[in-house]
């Protein structure tokens, strides 16, 4: 099973919107909606930003929206912040044999 | 409050195991799955594998089958990851997350993770 495909970096000013997208198969991004995206600063564990494709957790600013379209996955952050530099992982369930697969990873970078 | 929190750094010799602990408190282990997932220095995540205690399920991403084994001790709510036959490409940050299973639904997603242990396989 082949990582999920992310951009290796984007970037903005504060108070623009970035969009990270995160490619896969219909085996994973497009077969379920099961996509969740990581927030991980440098030196610490991830952070769990969306899940189920558009679900936000308790507690995450609602800057940040997932979508999905076919098999790419799509993590917008909008009114972008310092503290949203960071990198970003899209990770999908792909099905009972490979279970789940992370992507690639993206450098948010705040201009 | 939901921690899992895990055992200290190792170094180890190429060819030999590594075992880190995960401890989970609240109730992780009546209604959750625990995924490990690795991260070597520079680079991304990666899912070893999973353990549904409450139904004693273990399932292993391909690229790791007959290398690793998780466990779980339901009596002390502690959950394993033993990977063997160790490779200097092993050394990576091992982390343990809440998820990949939850009772009643679907929880195919990581909402609490452990701090991380660092294994640095040299010679």
């Amino acid at each position: 099973q082949s990582a999920l495909t992310q951009p290796r970096s984007v970037s903005g000013s504060p108070g623009q919107s970035v969009t990270i997208s995160c490619t896969g198969t219909s085996s994973d991004v497009g077969g379920y909606n099961y996509v969740s995206w990581y927030q991980q600063h440098p030196g610490k564990a991830p952070k769990l930003m969306i899940y189920d494709v558009t679900k936000r957790p308790s507690g995450v600013p609602d800057r940040f929206s997932g979508s999905k379209s076919g098999n790419t996955a799509s993590l917008t952050i909008s009114g972008l912040q310092a503290e949203d530099e960071a990198d970003y992982y899209c990770c999908s369930y792909a099905g009972t044999y490979t279970l789940e697969v992370f992507g690639t990873g993206t450098k948010v970078t705040v201009l | 409050q939901v921690q899992l929190v895990q055992s200290g750094a190792e170094v180890k010799k190429p060819g030999s195991s590594v075992q880190v602990s995960c401890k989970a408190s609240g109730d992780t282990f009546s209604s959750y799955g625990i995924s490990w997932v690795r991260q070597a220095p520079g680079q991304g995540l990666e899912w070893m594998g999973r353990i549904i205690p409450i139904r004693d399920i273990v399932n292993y991403a391909q690229k790791f089958q007959g290398r690793v084994t998780i466990t779980a001790d339901k009596s002390t709510g502690t959950a394993y990851m033993e990977l063997s036959s160790l490779r200097s490409e092993d050394t990576a940050v091992y982390y343990c997350a809440r998820g990949g299973y939850c009772s009643g639904g679907s929880c195919y997603h990581f909402d609490y993770w452990g701090q991380g242990t660092l294994v640095t396989v040299s010679s």
